[in-house]
């Protein structure tokens, strides 16, 4: 079956703009989660959602947001870029349900750089 | 979620098994061990989880102390795309809010050497 799919896979933006990357889950997974990958911080979590409702928030500023969509797909936004917001940014798909399995399958990450 | 403590690097020779270990002392009695591993550039990719008992699939073995305070993860035979990161992560699958997220360490990277 297909896996985690992310667009756009590589970015450009200025300082000041705002960027809406997206994730399409693998199909019947209901949970999305993004990632934050840089060299400095490695990988940090930034939040998750499940059935449209953000069950868990990392610890990045209000200028990250996000929204799941019914038909489980998941965007992320980041207002008003700075320099330092230019990582790889991953989401993971996940069936959610909490069982003992709970595994996550990551796509290949959408790179966006800020200049 | 429980801490873990992994080395910064390893070394392998192609061919040979990799062992790679992770301290996790606070292992409280219902978290789960889990390994993932990233090649450069991925997203990170599921290699194997247990709880108390030895697990094995087709990509690993997982060997987990009788005290549960460490495990390691072995590559049976380490080939050059075995190459990447490799995370150890203690979690509860089920339960609130705050688990419902992977909190990833440093890692160790795995470097298999021809």
């Amino acid at each position: 079956k297909a896996g985690v799919t992310q667009t756009p896979r590589y970015l450009i933006k200025t300082r000041g703009q705002q960027v809406t990357l997206s994730c399409s889950p693998i199909s019947g997974h209901r949970s999305v989660s993004w990632y934050q990958q840089t060299p400095g911080q490695g990988l940090q979590f930034l939040f998750e959602y499940f059935s449209e409702t953000q069950r868990n928030k990392g610890n990045f500023p209000g200028r990250f947001s996000g929204r799941q969509f019914s038909n489980s797909r998941s965007e992320m936004n980041v207002s008003t870029l700075e320099l330092g917001d230019s990582a790889l940014y991953l989401c993971a798909s996940s069936a959610g349900q909490g069982s003992e399995y709970s595994g996550y399958t990551f796509g290949s990450g959408t790179r966006l750089t800020v200049v | 979620d429980a801490k873990t403590t992994q080395p910064t690097s390893m070394d392998c020779a192609e061919g040979r098994a990799a062992n790679l270990p992770c301290n996790h002392s606070t292992i409280s009695g219902n978290e789960y061990v889990y390994w993932y591993r990233q090649i450069h550039s991925q997203g990170p990719q599921y290699i194997i989880h247990g709880l108390k008992n030895n697990e094995t699939n087709e990509m690993a073995s997982l060997i987990i102390t009788e005290d549960r305070k460490s495990s390691t993860l072995i590559l049976p035979h380490a080939t050059l795309r075995d190459t990447a990161v490799y995370y150890c992560i203690v979690r509860h699958p089920r339960g609130g809010g705050s688990n419902y997220k992977l909190t990833f360490g440093k890692g160790t990277l795995l470097t298999v050497n021809p």
